[in-house]
């Protein structure tokens, strides 16, 4: 089973900051089959990237993510007040697929 | 618009059974893989169950292999999990969420659109 461990914990910044946000897996992610997600309190989580570095329908273009093998970071170029949540990563190269524990990003 | 709704979620005593449902519309429901992931009361999500819509396969987490069964009708868009001897762990709300799709390589297993969930709470 790959683990996957995020860093930090908890992210504390403020709107119009950098936001970087890292996810390392405990042996090599195959195909780079990282997936990132994006939960609000009470909601689902909702897709932000897939294979890495692909953002997903209508997300917007200040989340990016990158990375490769065991090392993956996703970053939000200019926090926006709605993005003060919290973020989970996921590998999905190999069954079983696995969750990050997560990283909530605060606002300072 | 891809539209995932659960059901069949409530109280149950540990040892007990339930079955939760999740009617899919949007989508073509036989080509994509449908799973379900599982969040405790404040901890973070866990894949539970997939069910590939390319051969048929499932394959379970260890948390869960042999106490649950997932299943699929086709006919019906609708997506099962079927739990057995539940125990104080399992409680949680449980997500149905629809796999991606890679144009290479076929149905991934990213989870690109989510159900609002349903809770299952295990308690005497």
């Amino acid at each position: 089973e790959i683990v996957l461990t995020q860093s930090p914990g908890t992210l504390s910044l403020s709107p119009g900051e950098r936001a970087t946000l890292s996810c390392r897996a405990s042996q090599s992610v195959s195909s780079n089959y990282i997936a990132w997600y994006q939960q609000k309190p009470g909601q689902a989580p909702r897709l932000l990237i897939y294979g890495a570095s692909s953002r997903a329908t209508g997300i917007p273009d200040r989340f990016s993510g990158s990375g490769s093998g065991t090392d993956f970071t996703l970053t939000i170029s200019r926090l926006e007040p709605e993005d003060f949540e919290v973020y989970y990563c996921q590998q999905y190269g190999g069954s079983p697929w696995t969750f990050g524990q997560g990283t909530k990003v605060e606002i300072k | 618009e891809v539209q995932l709704v659960e059901s069949g979620g409530g109280l149950v005593q540990p040892g007990g059974s339930l079955r939760l449902s999740c009617a899919a519309s949007g989508f073509m429901f036989s080509g994509y893989a449908v799973n379900w992931v599982r969040q405790a009361p404040g901890k973070g999500l866990e894949w539970v169950s997939s069910f590939s819509g390319r051969d048929g396969s499932t394959n379970y987490a260890d948390s869960v292999k042999g106490r649950f069964s997932i299943s699929r009708d086709n006919s019906k868009n609708t997506l099962y999990l079927q739990m057995h001897s539940l125990r104080a762990e399992d409680t949680a709300v449980y997500y149905c969420a629809k796999g991606g799709l890679d144009l290479w390589d076929g149905p991934m297993y990213y989870f690109d659109y989510w159900g609002q969930g349903t809770l299952v709470t295990v308690s005497s």
